[in-house]
């Protein structure tokens, strides 16, 4: 089983701020099986990023996802405020999903 | 509008058992996996299980194998989830979500939509 290790566990920032939040891979993941969620309190999970870097629909560009192979990266260019919340990374393989543990990203 | 609407959750004992729906509407049920994933109190999303357009192929996570079923009613465009010989450490949150495997984005596969969740609590 491929294990997601999501880093770091939390993130404090200031509006406006760029957000940088790392998801390793335990092995080599395929780009097309890699996708990262938002979570707010009480919501369910949303989907931001699919396939490593393509963005969901409606999701604003100042979302961005790269990497490949065990290291994948989402940015968040400049923070709004409705961007506080929690971020996992996801991943298919061996026709089972893991998700990474989860990164916070709260209001400095 | 494309909706996944959970119910059926609720308090039972240890050793019970429960059966989640998840109804489906603004798309064809019949074209897509779907997976439960659940949220346990203050932890992280984890996947419990998944199931095939047709229903041929149903996958689980270790931790739930021969005790949750999952099914599905194309007919009916629902999601079901039995599970029985509950433990505590199945309290969550059990979120359904379809799945979307993408020929047009090299295949991708990730969960697209997402019900709201129902609430399932094993206590005494």
């Amino acid at each position: 089983e491929i294990v997601l290790t999501q880093s770091p566990g939390t993130l404090s920032l200031s509006p406006g701020e760029r957000a940088t939040l790392s998801c390793r891979a335990s092995q080599s993941v395929s780009s097309s099986y890699l996708a990262w969620y938002q979570q707010k309190p009480g919501q369910a999970p949303r989907l931001l990023i699919y396939g490593a870097s393509s963005r969901a629909t409606g999701i604003p560009d100042r979302f961005s996802g790269s990497g490949s192979g065990t290291d994948f990266t989402l940015t968040i260019s400049r923070l709004e405020p409705e961007d506080f919340a929690v971020y996992y990374c996801q991943q298919y393989g061996s026709s089972s999903w893991t998700f990474g543990q989860g990164t916070k990203v709260e209001i400095k | 509008e494309v909706q996944l609407v959970e119910s059926g959750g609720g308090l039972v004992q240890p050793g019970g058992s429960l059966r989640l729906s998840c109804a489906a509407s603004g798309f064809t049920f019949s074209s897509y996996w779907m997976s439960w994933v659940r949220q346990a109190p203050g932890k992280g999303l984890e996947w419990v299980a998944n199931i095939k357009q047709d229903g041929s192929e149903k996958y689980y996570v270790d931790s739930v194998k021969g005790r949750f079923t999952i099914s599905r009613d194309n007919a009916k465009n629902s999601l079901y989830l039995q599970m029985n010989s509950l433990r505590a450490e199945d309290t969550a949150v059990y979120y359904c979500a379809r799945e979307k495997r993408d020929p047009y984005s090299q295949g991708a596969h990730y969960m697209d939509v997402w019900g709201k969740g129902t609430t399932v609590t094993v206590s005494s």
